[in-house]
């Protein structure tokens, strides 16, 4: 069976500073981790993927996450904030051998504002 | 290139009351999912398909039906209604060797 916990169901950052999004994993086997990113009234969007290969990840507008097999985590960072970047950001984790395809889980989400 | 649509946008019913959600993709996409979205509790896999002609229970199946006829369309049912299903339901596909493409979302609401 496989979990997420994401610390933090609001974070605000100022325009230009540092992102960090915090996921912590639970997995029996090998995991597969993402961030989705959904904005207002939207579905899911992919945003960066680990699959077993380097564990420094970079996805789209910026994005990098770091797996640590060692605290079970997979957060989400970006070096400047952009106002863009306001959305809610969402941890999952498969144990599939595949994409994750099959009983993918979610956190709970993280609502990001951004301040001007 | 539509992706993944779901039909309808918006629904209101009452108590009581049955509804069918409609999920069509154009990818050949041979995994389909419903997912139910809810304020402080993310994403929770109501049902899916590993292809036509199958379905199987995902983390909270009760009071939903699916089918599956057609590779390309996945119907989620509700046969009767509760203010508990008000939500935000969103269907996703994928191949196995991709990342999910989500819907929009049809936001239901029962009274």
């Amino acid at each position: 069976a496989q979990s997420v916990t994401q610390l933090g169901s609001h974070v605000s950052v100022s325009e230009g500073a540092l992102v960090l999004l915090r996921c912590n994993y639970s997995s029996s086997v090998p995991p597969y981790l993402f961030w989705y990113v959904q904005y207002p009234n939207q579905g899911l969007q992919l945003l960066l993927k680990y699959t077993s290969a380097a564990t420094l990840v970079k996805g789209i507008n910026g994005f990098e996450a770091e797996f640590k097999k060692s605290e079970t985590s997979f957060h989400l960072t970006k070096p400047s904030a952009h106002m863009s970047d306001a959305a809610e950001y969402f941890c999952a984790v498969s144990g599939g051998s595949n994409f994750g395809n099959e009983k993918l889980t979610f956190g709970t989400g993280t609502r990001l504002t951004i301040i001007p | 290139n539509a992706g993944v649509t779901q039909t309808p946008k918006f629904r209101v019913l009452k108590t009581g009351q049955s509804m069918t959600l409609l999920c069509a993709q154009d990818m050949n996409h041979e995994y389909m999912y419903w997912y139910r979205q809810d304020p402080g509790m993310g994403l929770r896999l109501i049902h899916y398909s590993v292809g036509e002609g199958t379905t199987a229970k995902g983390e909270v199946p009760d009071g939903y039906n699916v089918s599956r006829l057609k590779k390309q369309n996945f119907l989620l049912g509700l046969e009767s209604a509760a203010p508990s299903q008000t939500s935000v339901y969103f269907c996703a596909s994928g191949t196995g060797y991709s990342p999910l493409h989500f819907g929009n979302g049809t936001r239901l609401t029962v009274t």
